[in-house]
Parts: C-alpha cells; sequence; structure tokens
C-alpha cells in the first residue's frame, strides 16, 4: 500500500500526558498537512509542512502542539499536557506540487484520540 | 477568507432516488473546489473536484458536481443513491497555492432501503 499512513490508529491516554503521532506521506510528496476533526464537524487545518520547513500554523496549534517534519519524509504532531478537548481524530494529508494530481490532498486514516 | 457552508446536516433518501447534497463557498481568489466523502472510522476520500475549465465535474462512484460562480455554489448530485453511499461527504475550497483546504461541516447522507 502506497498511501497515507498513520500510527497509531487509536491512542486514549489520561489528561496531563504527552502524546506523539507519525504520519508517513507518500513517497514523493513534499507537502505534508495536519488537520484536526472533532466530533461532527469537518477537519480543521493545524499545520503545513514544504518538505522539512513547517510554513504555516494555524491559531488552532497552541504552544503545547508541535510538529515536526526532520528529513522531509514523515511528520510527528505531539501534544503535551494533554486536555479533555484534545480529543479528536488528527488527520494527516500529503501533497505532490506536481503531476496531474498536483492540487489534490491525500488523507491518512487518522489517529482518534481521547483524553480521559 | 475562504468559508465552506453546507446547507443540511443530515440528508435521507430512498434507495435508488436523487442525491443533492448542497455547498456554498466563499472566496476573494478563483477556488479549487472539492467533494470528500468519509466513512466511519476512515480518512477522507476525494469523489470530485474542480479546478479550472469545465464547470460539471465528473467524479468516482457515480458523482458529480457544478460549479456555479454567480451563485458561489458547488452541489453534488448522483441521480440513483445505494445504500453504500451512505456516508459522511464534506465539501472543501482550496487555495490556488494549494496551502491549505478549508472544509465544511459536513452532510451525512442516509439511504433507505
Amino acid at each position: 500500500d502506497t498511501g497515507v499512513s498513520q500510527d497509531p490508529r487509536h491512542k486514549i491516554t489520561k489528561r496531563g500526558q504527552n502524546v506523539t503521532f507519525r504520519c508517513d506521506p507518500i513517497s514523493e510528496h513534499n507537502r505534508l498537512y495536519w488537520y484536526r476533526q472533532t466530533l461532527g464537524q469537518g477537519p480543521e487545518f493545524l499545520t503545513y509542512f514544504q518538505n522539512e520547513a513547517q510554513l504555516e500554523k494555524s491559531r488552532l496549534l497552541s504552544d503545547r502542539f508541535s510538529a515536526e517534519r526532520p528529513k522531509g519524509s514523515f511528520s510527528t504532531l505531539e501534544i503535551q499536557r494533554t486536555e479533555q478537548g484534545d480529543s479528536a481524530m488528527y488527520l494527516c494529508a500529503s501533497r505532490s506540487t506536481s503531476g496531474s494530481s498536483y492540487n489534490e490532498q491525500f488523507f491518512g486514516p487518522g489517529t482518534r484520540l481521547t483524553v480521559l | 477568507a475562504q468559508s465552506v457552508t453546507q446547507l443540511g446536516s443530515h440528508v435521507s433518501v430512498s434507495e435508488g432516488a436523487l442525491v443533492l447534497l448542497r455547498c456554498n463557498y466563499s472566496s476573494s481568489v478563483p477556488p479549487y473546489l472539492f467533494w470528500y466523502v468519509q466513512y466511519p472510522n476512515q480518512g477522507l476520500q476525494l469523489l470530485l473536484k474542480y479546478t479550472t475549465g469545465a464547470t460539471l465535474v465528473k467524479g468516482i462512484n457515480g458523482f458529480e458536481a457544478e460549479f456555479k460562480k454567480s451563485e458561489t455554489s458547488f452541489h453534488l448530485t448522483k441521480p440513483s443513491a445505494h445504500m453504500s453511499d451512505a456516508a459522511e461527504y464534506f465539501c472543501a475550497v482550496g487555495d490556488t497555492g494549494g496551502f491549505k483546504t478549508i472544509f465544511g461541516a459536513g452532510t451525512r447522507l442516509f439511504v433507505k432501503a
């Protein structure tokens, strides 16, 4: 399978704990996006990378959130001191800036976070 | 700023009936428009997209959408609903730079036998 993969698919944690999610994009895609989706809502943009550079962050991304893409391939999203309001589905997407599908984002299956 | 409004959080149709999911957008620049489908506990799958050119766009699974600039709309249709079409559908607008995509709140489609 050469699609976008995310790990873990599900994470249950206690309030105050730190969690880290991983996203592996499609290999030739240079752009990588993180979104958050809460129940009954559409995905909300969090941040995006062009290769290893983080080019934009949403105001939704508080200082407890940090994302990295150190070698321009996989990315991690870390949430420190989790709160119950962080419970959501975290979606990763990747995109190529060339080719016939250059304006299409390909989504991973998501990581569902539950904070108790 | 760009935004998307999906009219109706839930739509119910009978199997074989027309599916119509409504989407209006606002954008200060020529938009890219998308419809995605999401099945439970899965990521989003692209149904179709409008970038430039023909305003009637055909997608997968028999869906199509028409870009109407004067109405700022991009409604999704399918002539005959199947049970397998039951899912959540998201309309989205992207800027031409492709930096991010703004999604609507979604419309859940129910298909009755």
